[in-house]
């Protein structure tokens, strides 16, 4: 169970182009979702937290009009990387939270997505 | 608020045991354990809540000391498949629910 599947697996883009990733898990409904970003050999940093039917919680320093983060299902969350730039150029990675809150029964991750902007 | 893993790295030999620890300077609600490999996403170890746990699955097991805000992990007789980067994420008390991950322990396993 708390399987969690990303799509696409990779992209390549032109600069100034958008990208949506999905986000989905596929055997348990998830009321929060996290949106990750990792660089080569660093750690996982949050991007945003994403919520079923509200907006979604950005980290500091995280542009909300690039990244736009849409949860409009308990099993579906989307991330579209506006007029994206050779600096997106990263390792996305979602997260789906089993259980809310003080149930928490841990977090599964999907398999994430590579994209490049050329 | 990002919690210290360590060590940074540790090499061993099929068989040997090895620890890896996190430490936070927040008090924690969860600490969760991660594995991932070269270019793929983290793999979920387990999870230990606040009111101090332990437990383990076949040859990995984890502590959480809630009076430290510590955590450690332990492999036993490690072998060649727990090579990887293991990331401890650590829930604050009082927050959304979110991780914030340490920088990562990179493990490597020699026959």
């Amino acid at each position: 169970g708390a399987v969690v599947s990303q799509h696409p697996s990779w992209v390549i883009c032109k600069s100034g182009t958008s990208v949506k990733i999905e986000c989905r898990s596929l055997d348990f409904q998830a009321t929060t979702m996290f949106w990750y970003r990792q660089f080569p050999k660093q750690s996982l940093m949050l991007m945003a937290t994403s919520n079923e039917g509200s907006k979604a919680t950005y980290e500091q320093g995280v542009e909300k009009d690039k990244f736009l983060i849409n949860h409009a299902s308990l099993t579906l969350s989307t991330l579209t990387v506006t007029s994206a730039h050779p600096e997106d150029s990263s390792f996305y990675i979602c997260s789906a939270r089993v259980g809310a809150g003080g149930s928490s029964r841990g977090q599964y991750f999907g398999p994430g997505t590579r994209l490049t902007v050329t | 608020q990002q919690p210290v893993q360590s060590p940074q790295a540790v090499i061993l030999r099929e068989g040997e045991d090895a620890v890896i620890n996190c430490s936070s300077s927040k008090a924690l609600y969860s600490v969760h354990w991660y594995r991932q490999k070269h270019g793929e996403a983290p793999v979920f170890l387990m999870i230990l809540l606040k009111g101090g746990e332990q437990k383990g699955h076949d040859k990995i097991s984890a502590s959480f000391n809630e009076k430290k805000q510590q955590s450690s992990l332990y492999l036993t007789a490690s072998q060649l498949s727990y090579s990887g980067t293991y990331f401890c994420g650590t829930e604050i008390l009082g927050s959304q629910g979110n991780l914030i991950f340490g920088k990562g322990t990179k493990l490597s396993v020699k026959p």
